[in-house]
Formats: structure tokens, C-alpha cells, sequence
């Protein structure tokens, strides 16, 4: 079946520093999703790509999907302590929006 | 304007019982999926509803069920408990294939 990993499982930065995960897809997708999940919250819908290369940016958080629609990644410039969370990403192929979350990424900010 | 909303919050149960999860998605929503997240994992598809019926299922044994009805809410049934039933259980709704919104969950143990 479809798997979708991300890298790295855990990253600890300083406030300021700059923060990025991979995603990767076993299978091509029709579009990808991107969740931030708060300790003890639920996912929080960030934003979601559909064009092969497409990139978005929203405020410090800049989102790229890969040519081959196989891959993206979430870049967060300047991190601050209200990015902390496991951020994933959601890759659907198409059929009826059954989504496939990645492993995520868990970030910890401290100043 | 109400986002989705899901009850119980918390839920204990014992191995071998049945549970019964409840969700209203958000107000103009048609489609209710549920999904399983495991602690310190992505959220998992079970299943989503769509027109009041099953439109796509997860790797989900069959002591999962569901049901949707006319004013567009959701249930999820697990029958015959097991230990690792014990999770984060998550309903996600929009309108058709659409983005999904989730609402905060129910967490569920099993003792």
C-alpha cells in the first residue's frame, strides 16, 4: 500500500534558527496536505499543493511539492516558540480524498 | 459558525466491550472521514462517509463500522475491544473531496 515518511522524526532548534521536513511518497499523489498538530491538540489544516512544483509560501513558512509529485517539504524560517508541534504531511492520490498521513515531524523550540 | 465537533472527549473501556464515537462536522459539510492515531503516530484512515454511505475503507478489520446520517453527523462503532484499540480517535469533515477539518477527538483507552 501507499507509505509516506518524513525526515527527520525529531528536530530541536533554537528560536530564530530555520527548520525544514521531508516528505516522501511511495506513489505519485494528486495533491499533498500539510497539518501542524499542537501536544494534545488535533492536526490543524496548513495548506495543500496540487501543481508538480508548485511552491507557497504563508508568512515564515515556505511549501514545496516536488516535480515528480512523489515528494514535498515544509521550510520555516526564523523559527519562534509557537511553531512548536509535529508538523505532517498528507498525500492523497485522488480517490475521494482518502489521505495518507506521513510519520511527521515533531519540532521543539527553545529560546 | 461551528467547527466539527466530536463527542465523548475521553472515553475508558474494558477489552472485549463495545464504543460507540460520535461526530457533527462543519456547518455546509457533506463528507465525515474518521481516522486512528496511535500515540506518537500519523493519523490512520478508517474510513469516510459520504451521502450516507461507505465511500472508501482503510486496512480497518471489520469490528470497525460506521454510519452517517441525513443531517450529515457521523458514528464510529468498534466492536469487541482490544488493547491496541487504545488511540486518539479523530474525525475529519468537508464538503465532497475537499479539504479536511478535524475536530479534537475522542481518546479512547482500553484496560
Amino acid at each position: 500500500g501507499q507509505q509516506v515518511m518524513q525526515i527527520p522524526q525529531y528536530q530541536h532548534v533554537q528560536e530564530g534558527e530555520d527548520f525544514t521536513t521531508y516528505c516522501n511518497s511511495s506513489t505519485t499523489l494528486s495533491n499533498i496536505q500539510w497539518y501542524k498538530q499542537r501536544p494534545g491538540g488535533h492536526p490543524v489544516f496548513l495548506i495543500q499543493l496540487v501543481k508538480s512544483g508548485e511552491v507557497k509560501k504563508q508568512k515564515r513558512l515556505t511549501f514545496q511539492f516536488g516535480e515528480a509529485k512523489k515528494n514535498s517539504s515544509l521550510h520555516i524560517t526564523a523559527t519562534q516558540t509557537t511553531d512548536v508541534g509535529t508538523y505532517f504531511c498528507a498525500g492523497d492520490t485522488g480517490t475521494a480524498s482518502k489521505l495518507t498521513f506521513g510519520t511527521g515531524t515533531r519540532l521543539q523550540v527553545t529560546l | 459558525d461551528a467547527g466539527v465537533t466530536q463527542s465523548p472527549t475521553h472515553l475508558i473501556k474494558t477489552r472485549g466491550q463495545q464504543v460507540t464515537l460520535r461526530c457533527s462536522p462543519k456547518s455546509g459539510h457533506d463528507t465525515v472521514s474518521w481516522y486512528q492515531q496511535a500515540l506518537g503516530q500519523g493519523p490512520q484512515f478508517i474510513f469516510q462517509y459520504y451521502e450516507e454511505e461507505e465511500r472508501q475503507r482503510g486496512n480497518f478489520p471489520d469490528r470497525f463500522s460506521g454510519h452517517q446520517f441525513p443531517n450529515y453527523s457521523s458514528e464510529l462503532n468498534v466492536n469487541a475491544l482490544l488493547l491496541g484499540d487504545s488511540a486518539l480517535y479523530l474525525c475529519a469533515s468537508s464538503l465532497s473531496a475537499d479539504t479536511q477539518y478535524f475536530g479534537p477527538g475522542t481518546r479512547l483507552t482500553v484496560l
